[in-house]
């Protein structure tokens, strides 16, 4: 089962920033928080991931508290097109054979 | 930029009917997996293959399901004799080491429908 605890909707503005949290309170010390988005019923599309310090990329930034049990994925200025499912994984990421756990996730609706 | 592809976009089959659903991955990867996601639902890993062989599965993957590299490039879900329960969407992934971390890169997927 899924490690980690996400709301089952949010809506945000387009052009404002999206934050969607995830709690993962059990995760363990060689356990990096993955994010991953599927757009309608494509196939899902891996998004940033990190350890215990903040990352940024070209797509979004991660923030993970200090205590690692949350952490909070931000789209800084949400389009239309970033409406989709979000999905906080946990995993062992040094194991090329780790599956990805998928749970509910977080539909985001981006609305004009 | 690299993709990995999947063939038949749709496939329809009858109940107890063989499918072999195919998938292209990232040239230069060098494990692959399989997961399915019943319409709905989450989606769920099925199995991971490595130097020819399966590294890990799930309990969905059993004796109905195989997998084969039948060459350098293509990777092959088999279901023997397909169920109602088959139908969703089968999506084949792969990933690498790349700077220290392994990102699994999703095909578009292949709806299949039993009837």
């Amino acid at each position: 089962d899924a490690k980690t605890t996400q709301p089952p909707s949010m809506d945000c503005a387009e052009g404002r920033a999206a934050n969607l949290p995830c709690n993962h309170s059990t995760i363990s010390g060689n356990e990096y928080v993955y994010w991953y988005r599927q757009i309608h019923s494509q196939g899902p599309q891996y998004i940033i991931h990190g350890l215990k310090n903040n990352e940024t990329n070209e797509m979004a930034s991660l923030i993970i508290t200090e205590d690692r049990k949350s952490s909070t994925l931000i789209l800084p200025h949400a389009t239309l097109r970033d409406t989709a499912v979000y999905y906080c994984i946990v995993r062992v990421s040094r194991s090329g054979n780790t599956p990805l756990v998928f749970g509910k996730g977080t539909r985001l609706s981006v609305i004009a | 930029e690299p993709e990995v592809t999947q063939t038949p976009s749709h496939q329809v089959t009858q109940m107890g009917q063989e499918v072999i659903l195919r998938c292209v991955p990232i040239s230069n990867h060098l494990y692959f997996y399989w997961y399915r996601q019943i319409l709905g639902q989450k989606v769920e890993f099925l199995v991971s293959f490595y130097n020819n062989e399966i590294s890990e599965k799930s309990e969905i993957f059993d004796d109905q399901f195989s997998v084969e590299r039948p060459d350098g490039s293509n990777f092959t879900l088999k279901i023997r004799s397909t169920k109602l329960e088959d139908s969703a969407m089968y999506f084949c992934a792969s990933s690498n080491l790349a700077g220290g971390y392994y990102e699994q890169y999703f095909g578009p997927g292949t709806r299949l429908t039993v009837t």
